[in-house]
């Protein structure tokens, strides 16, 4: 079975500070990593996946998140915040079978 | 093109009643999701369609729940005798072939109060 751990249920960053969302994953097979965000009462938006190949990968609105398989871990990254990114994140694991399974998400604030 | 899209955006109904929440997913994706999400939670996985069949039904939480998709499109969740505890976010996704690669596409989620 897979499953993820999102470290830090809010995290709070200032207006041009760098963003940091943790997201260590658990599977016994090779995994498929995913980020979703969700703004408020609106669906979940795919940002970025790890499948295979490079481990660095790049999304849409500038985020990337690097695949560590010795520390298990898919960490979303942004060099530079924006007030528009203030929202709720999610990292998703999967592999042998068909359903992603989700962390419990953070809530971004981003402040002035 | 259009997205996923979910019906009704917002549903409040008795306890014991019966519900039923509609999923309209992309034109041409085989597989379809509905998920759960509980206030302050992730999404929990209730259920994955492989065109007409359930593939995997193993998150529905109880037998009180059921879903359909019975021309390989649109699929309805159903909930009978609704509780209390039934109150959440319903959302639904599709992908294009359900492969674990894919990525899901979700709709903007059915919202389920029981009073």
């Amino acid at each position: 079975a897979q499953s993820v751990t999102q470290l830090g249920s809010h995290v709070s960053v200032s207006e041009g500070a760098l963003v940091l969302l943790r997201c260590n994953y658990s599977s016994s097979v090779p995994p498929y990593l995913f980020w979703y965000v969700q703004y408020p009462n609106q669906g979940l938006q795919l940002l970025l996946k790890y499948t295979t190949g490079a481990t660095l990968v790049k999304g849409i609105n500038g985020f990337e998140a690097e695949f560590k398989k010795s520390e298990t871990s898919f960490h979303l990254t942004k060099p530079s915040a924006h007030m528009s990114d203030a929202a709720e994140y999610f990292c998703a694991v999967t592999g042998s079978g068909y359903a992603l399974n989700f962390g419990k998400g953070t809530s971004l604030l981003v402040t002035p | 093109g259009a997205g996923v899209s979910q019906t009704p955006s917002n549903k409040v109904t008795e306890k014991g009643k019966y519900v039923e929440l509609r999923c309209d997913p992309i034109s041409g994706h085989t597989a379809l999701y509905w998920y759960r999400q509980s206030l302050g939670q992730g999404p929990e996985f209730l259920i994955y369609f492989q065109g007409t069949g359930a593939a995997d039904d193993s998150g529905l939480p109880n037998d009180r729940f059921f879903a359909v998709r019975p021309e390989g499109s649109v699929s309805t969740l159903k909930i009978q005798r609704t509780e209390r505890g039934d109150s959440a976010v319903y959302l639904c996704a599709s992908s294009l072939n359900g492969q674990s690669n894919s990525p899901l596409h979700f709709g903007n989620g059915t919202r389920l109060t029981v009073t």
